[in-house]
């Protein structure tokens, strides 16, 4: 099973100010399989990028991710009052199975 | 696109439950679907999966007790539980998976609880 971890659990920003999440793979993965998932309470996740580093359909341009190996990042580059929420890294490198990071909330 | 999850209630332990996914606004027939859950204040932790052909995958949590299928000529995804557990209580989200993609679309999702 591949295992993701994101830090910090907690981002505590102001709106303007840049956020960096970090994911990291407990082992390598291709940059393909790895993709980001943004979630506002009481609503259903929403897709944000693919591929580690391609945006979703809609998704400001704000939003940029990046990474390779074992190590993925996503970046808002300077936060809007709606940006603040819980954001999961997610992989389906390997099916078996998939795998979503236990999230990040961005207060 | 819109897809729509009904079925969920509250069930004891040991009981079943049959999950629905109705779906619109695509060509259902050629996208595999998926199924997640989130339990009370917790994190996203996929369930099961479904291939265009109905080629079945599961998490070792539900294999032998949940059951994914399809009716593409309903555009239905289906979750047969079966022998629920109190753990097992959860927010269920159907997504579609397009091909060599992530889950592009999902519903609001269908509340289990198991107590």
């Amino acid at each position: 099973e591949i295992v993701l971890t994101q830090s910090p659990v907690t981002m505590s920003l102001s709106p303007g100010e840049k956020a960096t999440l970090s994911c990291r793979a407990s082992q390598s993965l291709s940059s393909t399989y790895l993709g980001w998932y943004q979630q506002k309470l009481g609503q259903a996740p929403r897709l944000l990028m693919s591929d580690a580093s391609n945006r979703a359909a809609g998704v400001p341009a704000r939003f940029s991710g990046s990474g390779s190996g074992t190590d993925f990042s996503l970046t808002i580059s300077s936060l809007e009052p709606e940006d603040f929420a819980i954001y999961y890294c997610q992989q389906r490198g390997s099916w078996s199975p998939i795998t979503f990071g236990q999230g990040t909330r961005l207060e | 696109v819109q897809l729509f999850e009904s079925g969920g209630g509250l069930v004891q332990p040991g009981g079943s439950l049959r999950l629905s996914c109705t779906a619109s606004g695509f060509t259902f027939s050629t996208y595999l679907m998926t199924w997640v859950r989130q339990a009370p204040g917790r994190g996203l932790e996929w369930v099961s999966a479904i291939s265009v052909g109905g080629t079945s995958y599961y998490a070792d949590f539900v294999r032998g007790r949940f059951t994914i299928s399809r009716d593409n000529t309903r555009a239905t995804l289906f979750l047969q539980m079966d022998n629920l557990y109190a753990e097992d209580t959860a927010v269920y989200f159907c997504a579609r998976w397009p091909p060599n993609s992530f889950f592009d679309f999902w519903g609001q999702g269908t509340q289990v609880t198991v107590s």
